[in-house]
């Protein structure tokens, strides 16, 4: 069985920063393109980043480009989201999802909540 | 950039009934290897996303049958045969041909 779990949300002042880790089992994570999106209380979904498989090529949308970096650790199945320069609008669940051939959103963990507050 | 506009916004319907959704992308979701990168996803209360339907009409492993999508180019739907109460929940479109975009999404509730 596929399993996504990320952690390491939490409340962080404004300008602060905080690592997301995404815990994968249940398949071969080193085959698969992973990406991050995020949902803010009672909104859409966004798409903030993606990594390829040797985490080689990554990209990020532009609401996040230069504070959020994307990587990958395959030796230990997992995926980070090293988020700096926080702001309030960057409140928001953030869940990692698998990425099947960069364009299957097939798999998707249950969340982690960050809050960005004085 | 792509921008994904679902229709309606929100959609009441009764149990039994048939539902539908429409996605349209501001340019042809067509990509230079010939395929459609447009996929459906549902979200319930509470819960995280979860894949529906890719590449315009494929239904993923374990989605019920009552779940088809269609469409070409700009314009694309996925239809409900027969609303259940557990289909209650958000429903995104998501285009992967030029980066990722997803649509605003559409609420389906019970009348």
């Amino acid at each position: 069985e596929v399993q996504l779990l990320e952690s390491g949300g939490g409340l962080v002042q404004p300008g602060g920063s905080l690592r997301l880790s995404c815990a994968a089992s249940g398949f071969t994570f080193s085959t698969y393109a992973m990406s991050w999106v995020r949902q803010a209380p009672g909104k859409g979904l966004e798409w903030v980043s993606a990594i390829s498989t040797s985490g080689d090529a990554t990209y990020d949308a532009d609401s996040v480009r230069g504070r959020f970096t994307i990587s990958r650790d395959n030796s230990k199945n997992t995926l980070y989201l090293q988020m700096n320069s926080l702001r309030a609008e960057d409140t928001a669940v953030y869940y990692c999802a698998t990425l099947l051939g960069w364009v299957v959103p097939d798999y998707w963990g249950q969340g982690t909540l960050v809050t960005v507050s004085s | 950039d792509i921008v994904m506009t679902q229709t309606p916004l929100s959609s009441p319907v009764t149990l039994g009934q048939p539902a539908s959704i429409s996605c349209r992308s501001s340019q042809s979701l067509v990509h230079s290897d010939g395929n459609t990168y447009l996929s459906w996803l549902q979200q319930r209360p509470g819960q995280p996303p979860r894949l529906l339907i890719y590449k315009i009409s494929n239904r993923f492993s374990g989605v019920p049958d009552r779940f088809s999508g269609s469409g070409a180019g700009t314009d694309f739907t996925l239809k409900i045969s027969r609303v259940e109460a557990e289909d209650v929940g958000v429903y995104y479109c998501m285009q992967a041909t030029q980066l990722w975009t997803f649509g605003q999404g559409t609420k389906v509730e019970i009348k």
